[in-house]
Formats: C-alpha cells, structure tokens, sequence
C-alpha cells in the first residue's frame, strides 16, 4: 500500500514568510508525528495527534510552529514569520495505533531553507 | 527525557563483511521499544529492527540482527554480508512503553561499504 508521503519534498522560503508544509499518513493510522531533523543532526519530536488532537505538542520550539489536522488524517504543519534557523528537514511519521511501542512509518521529508 | 548515544558518527565495511554499530541509552523505565532506522539519501527513514526490552532474545531480521543488553544499556546493530545498498545513516531510537509516544533519537552513524 502507499507510504507516507509529504509535500513539499522541499521548500525555499524568504526570512519571515509563513510556510505550510503537508503530510499524508498511511489510510488508517490513527497516530501521526512530525519530527525535524537539523543537519548532522537525528530527528527530534514536534508534535503528535491521536485522532484530531494534539495529543502532545511538547516538542514545538515556540509559538510561531502550529500543526492541526482537522479530520484525523491530513496534517498541516505552520510556520510563521520564518527564521533561518527553521532550515531543517521536517519528517512526518505515522502509527497504526498508540502506546506499547507501536512502530512509526516516516515519509520522505520536507527539506525547508529560509534564506 | 530519555538520551540515545551513537558513539562512532562514521564506519566503514567491506562488501560481505560484518559491521556492528553502537548504540547505548539513558532510562529509568523497565518497559520501552528499541529500534534502528538506516536513512539512505533520499531522506526516508526505514525500519531496519525493533526489539522490546521485556524480551531477552535478541531480534533478528535476516542479516540484520542486535545485541540487547538491557543491564548495560546497550543496542548495537550487527549487519552480515554487507551489501552496497546498506550505504545508509542508521539512527538507534528509544520509545517509551508507559509514558509519551516520541521517538528519542541518536545522533546517527554514517555507514559506507567499500567494494
């Protein structure tokens, strides 16, 4: 079946644009994740729903980062008045179900550059 | 929060040679998921393994198996008969079984494999 995928695949932005970068999770998961990935770097934790909701937000570095996904499936994630500090890789991951180690299936990432 | 240490940021093998790569983690939970994920350049993360810490045999997923010891808190990933296609960075990654449901990851280990 279809993976995970994400769009953009990349994006160059200008410093303090806003920025909305998507991802499709796999047909029924129910848990999606976004994670960014700095150069050099391994991914760290943003966000991630159960359903509807942000279940935990913890990860978002501060109020200009906001993620929603409105129908349990689809998940936006949105950037406000960039820095260049935001260039990173932003992966999104998916889960069939939460807790007890479920497995997470990543997308091929959006690769954002704020010039 | 939980750490994931990869110590060696680069290895090198030789084509059918065996390859094993460190990983070691920082908890005070009995109850949590170890994975590897091998990251080629197109940017998608794959599932390489997955072991349960309640479990003390050592997962194994044909040329590809770990070392598990939970006392020493210690994951490493042996590749056998290595093949040009594990070319690849490979994350260690720590999820908890009770609390969260965020990925911690390592740094990352740069694996080439020398014709």
């Amino acid at each position: 079946g279809a993976g995970v995928s994400q769009t953009p695949s990349n994006k160059v932005t200008e410093k303090g644009k806003y920025v909305e970068l998507r991802c499709d999770p796999i047909s029924g998961h129910t848990a999606l994740y976004w994670y960014r990935q700095s150069l050099g770097q391994g991914p760290e934790f943003l966000i991630y729903f159960q359903g509807t909701g942000a279940a935990d937000d913890s990860g978002l570095p501060n109020d200009r980062f906001f993620a929603v996904r409105p129908e349990g499936s689809v998940s936006t994630l949105k950037i406000q008045r960039t820095e260049r500090g935001d260039s990173a890789v932003y992966l999104c991951a998916s889960s069939p179900f939460v807790g007890r180690g479920g497995t997470q299936y990543f997308g091929p990432g959006t690769r954002l550059l704020v010039l | 929060a939980q750490t994931v240490t990869q110590s060696q940021p680069e290895m090198s093998v030789q084509e059918a040679e065996t390859v094993t790569l460190s990983c070691t983690y920082d908890t005070s939970e009995s109850d949590y998921y170890l994975f590897w994920y091998k990251q080629p350049p197109s940017r998608q993360m794959i599932l390489v393994i997955r072991q349960e810490a309640y479990k003390q045999q050592n997962a194994t997923e044909n040329r590809f198996s770990v070392n598990f010891q939970k006392a020493a808190k210690s994951f490493s990933l042996k590749i056998s008969d290595s093949q040009l296609g594990d070319a690849a960075m490979y994350f260690c990654a720590y999820r908890s079984g009770n609390t969260g449901n965020q990925f911690y990851f390592g740094t990352g280990t740069s694996l080439t494999v020398i014709p």
